[in-house]
């Protein structure tokens, strides 16, 4: 199965600021998730990542909050943007094994914002 | 919206006994599958089961699938302290390369 790195694992940033969390996968892969997980809460996604294409957002995210870029099949990155406490939460990424198979999932990023 | 509705929502055992949690999805699926997360980490891959079958297996880990009820259940057997974790139902649209959407998840203590 595909291994995810991503990075940081945790950050605790100023209000206003920006943070970019990055996503490697060992293979190539096609599509990439971003996932927000609240305190306490289930798994949110919040956009799908294709390589050489704007990311499709879920209803409830946009582009202007948190930008994403797919330069490869092998790479993500998802900036949160101008941030506020409300964005504290953990962020993953995800990729899926093929169709009808599992998803792998990075160790996530778990983001306080101060 | 969220598709998977797990109850309970917390679930505290002795270390040996089993467990069960149960999940309820609301549309129709190709799949379903469970995933486990420690302590705010990534997610697991526990166990997928398709929309044609009934009952799977892996190792301690029961999966139950009852389309005509949109439901499923994860039974661990013989639990241990490490099985401790949230445990997520999630199901899989009928088309392929979709991302998961996910239940609230059952918070599992395993007390040795």
């Amino acid at each position: 199965s595909a291994v995810i790195s991503q990075k940081p694992s945790r950050d605790i940033c100023q209000r206003g600021t920006s943070l970019t969390i990055q996503c490697q996968v060992d293979s190539q892969v096609t599509m990439m998730f971003w996932y927000r997980q609240q305190p306490g809460q289930s798994l949110t996604l919040i956009a799908t990542a294709n390589q050489g294409s704007e990311a499709t957002y879920e209803s409830g995210f946009v582009i202007d909050k948190f930008p994403i870029s797919r330069p490869n099949l092998t790479f993500s990155t998802l900036t949160v943007s101008n941030m506020s406490p409300e964005d504290s939460s953990i962020y993953l990424c995800s990729v899926e094994e093929g169709i009808g198979y599992g998803y792998t999932f990075g160790s996530g990023t778990r983001l306080t914002v101060v | 919206s969220q598709q998977g509705e797990e109850d309970p929502q917390a679930l505290s055992i002795q270390e040996g006994e089993n467990a069960t949690m149960n999940c309820s999805y609301k549309t129709s699926i190709n799949n379903l599958q469970w995933y486990r997360q420690n302590s705010g980490r990534g997610l697991v891959h526990l166990i997928l089961i398709r929309s044609n079958e009934r009952e799977k297996h892996s190792g301690r880990l029961r999966v139950t699938l009852d389309t005509s009820k949109k439901s499923s259940s994860l039974l661990i057997t013989a639990s241990r302290a490490a099985d401790t974790a949230s445990y997520f139902c999630a199901t899989g649209r009928l088309s392929g390369n979709t991302p998961l959407v996910f239940g609230k998840g059952t918070r599992l203590s395993v007390i040795a």
